[in-house]
């Protein structure tokens, strides 16, 4: 079973739905991080979290919002999802001194498409 | 700009062929520095790190340039399960930055 496990793998939805995309982890790590990949421009971060209830914004975190209730997970959602938001999307975790270290595990990504 | 840019390549290179990706980056308070390694449709795994004075792993070697803010990754006598895209990844204070990636494939 993978460490970092993404929900849905794949969706497809229309424009102003809602929608959530789930990651949990059993690696017991305390950081969490969401990113979408686009063609040509890399991961970009879009929150991340160092501890339960705490919440910080990455690069592009404007339309999007994140919970971090429980050490294994955190989710990232979508309110009212626009076309520009079709992307494939990342969870990551490292451990407490993974940022030195550069030790992201990615989960398998979940691939959104907003139609 | 991008905060790290990297040549995107398509590397198009025979088995056994050296070849080497560059990596620039504009945070000078940038503290450490890796390269991923992500395959088609996959999520990235760390290929290594990068040190300042230089570090080899194999038939991978990686340098770090402070000064210049520039960071190259060097594979020797490529094989064709090299085949993938190579992200330069810059870590700041708390988070990851991620380069768009350089794309090798290597031909038999």
């Amino acid at each position: 079973d993978a460490d970092v496990t993404q929900t849905p793998r794949n969706r497809i939805t229309k424009t102003g739905k809602r929608i959530m995309l789930e990651c949990s982890q059993t690696k017991g790590h305390d950081r969490m991080y969401w990113y979408r990949q686009d063609p040509g421009l890399g991961l970009q971060l879009i929150y991340y979290s160092f501890d339960v209830k705490d919440i910080n914004k990455g690069e592009i975190s404007d339309g999007y919002s994140v919970s971090r209730q429980a050490q294994a997970k955190f989710s990232l959602s979508l309110e009212s999802a626009i076309p520009n938001q079709t992307a494939l999307y990342f969870c990551a975790t490292s451990d407490h001194g993974g940022g030195n270290t550069g030790e992201l595990f990615f989960g398998e990504g979940s691939r959104l498409t907003v139609l | 700009r991008k905060e790290v840019e990297q040549d995107p390549g398509p590397f198009n290179v025979p088995e056994g062929a050296t070849v080497a990706f560059n990596c620039t980056y504009s945070n000078s308070a940038s503290q450490s520095f890796f390269w991923y390694r992500q395959d088609c449709r996959k999520e990235p795994k760390l290929l290594m790190s990068v040190y300042s004075s230089g570090n080899e792993d194999g038939r991978f070697t990686a340098q770090l340039n402070r000064a210049s803010q520039y960071i190259s990754l060097l594979i020797r006598d490529s094989k064709l399960s090299d085949s993938a895209t190579y992200l330069c990844v810059v870590n700041r204070v708390n988070d990851m930055r991620f380069g768009a990636g350089t794309r090798l494939t290597v031909k038999p």
